[in-house]
């Protein structure tokens, strides 16, 4: 069972414009959401992470938004880019280890 | 920093086979994380490693699988008697004990069970 539904399971954006991803969770327990960021061929690497002390976090044209009442998180790509084009995961886990991931969101830019 | 390394990073082999991935994580890093992923699908989670004590398996590992940590340096993943639903690609990844330490990803070993 899936600890981690992530939404939508593709998305195409043009150039310029802000892709959206979204996740929800049950375990309340978790206390750290990363998004990874995967190109084929690679591993997945860290784009940026939050912790549910703090309700957004912004890093470049990356932001995570984060409603713990509602047990959701979200991902905002700004001024997307070709380059941006990859699979984006969300994950949660509790104490740092163990990262549960949703099933991604395959991301397409359009110039 | 040369990040996590894996190998080999392809391996085809016949169902029954059996198979060993070696993974060299950052030096420093003393925990050490098996993933595995199918196509399209996130990562999940196999089995971790503080130092060269396994700390948690998934009830995803069965008995075919084990995995080793010998010095709390490299590890090795072995399949036994592989099967053609073990075709995934298999991660690893490394990271400090403390907390805030994110996960550091290799590139992977993509197997495929004919």
């Amino acid at each position: 069972q899936q600890q981690v539904k992530q939404s939508p399971q593709s998305l195409i954006v043009q150039k310029g414009g802000i892709s959206i991803i979204n996740c929800a969770y049950e375990n309340t327990a978790f206390d750290y959401f990363p998004w990874y960021q995967q190109f084929p061929g690679k591993g997945p690497a860290l784009l940026i992470a939050i912790r549910p002390d703090v309700s957004e976090k912004k890093e470049g044209r990356f932001t995570i938004s984060f409603n713990k009442s509602a047990k959701q998180f979200s991902l905002h790509i700004m001024d997307s880019q070709p380059g941006d084009s990859a699979t984006y995961f969300c994950a949660a886990s509790r104490n740092d280890y163990k990262l549960s991931f949703g099933a991604g969101t395959t991301v397409t830019v359009r110039a | 920093d040369t990040g996590v390394s894996q190998d080999p990073r392809h391996k085809i082999t016949k169902r029954g086979q059996n198979v060993t991935f070696r993974c060299d994580p950052i030096s420093e890093h003393n925990r050490l994380y098996w993933y595995r992923q199918t196509l399209g699908q996130g990562p999940e989670f196999l089995t971790y490693f503080q130092n060269e004590a396994q700390l948690e398996k998934s009830r995803l590992l069965s008995d075919r699988f084990s995995a080793e940590r010998p010095k709390g340096s490299f590890s090795t993943l072995e399949i036994q008697r592989t099967e053609q639903g073990d075709s995934a690609m298999y991660l690893c990844a490394s990271s400090f004990t403390q907390g805030n330490s994110p996960l550091h990803f290799g590139n992977g070993t993509r197997l495929t069970v004919t």
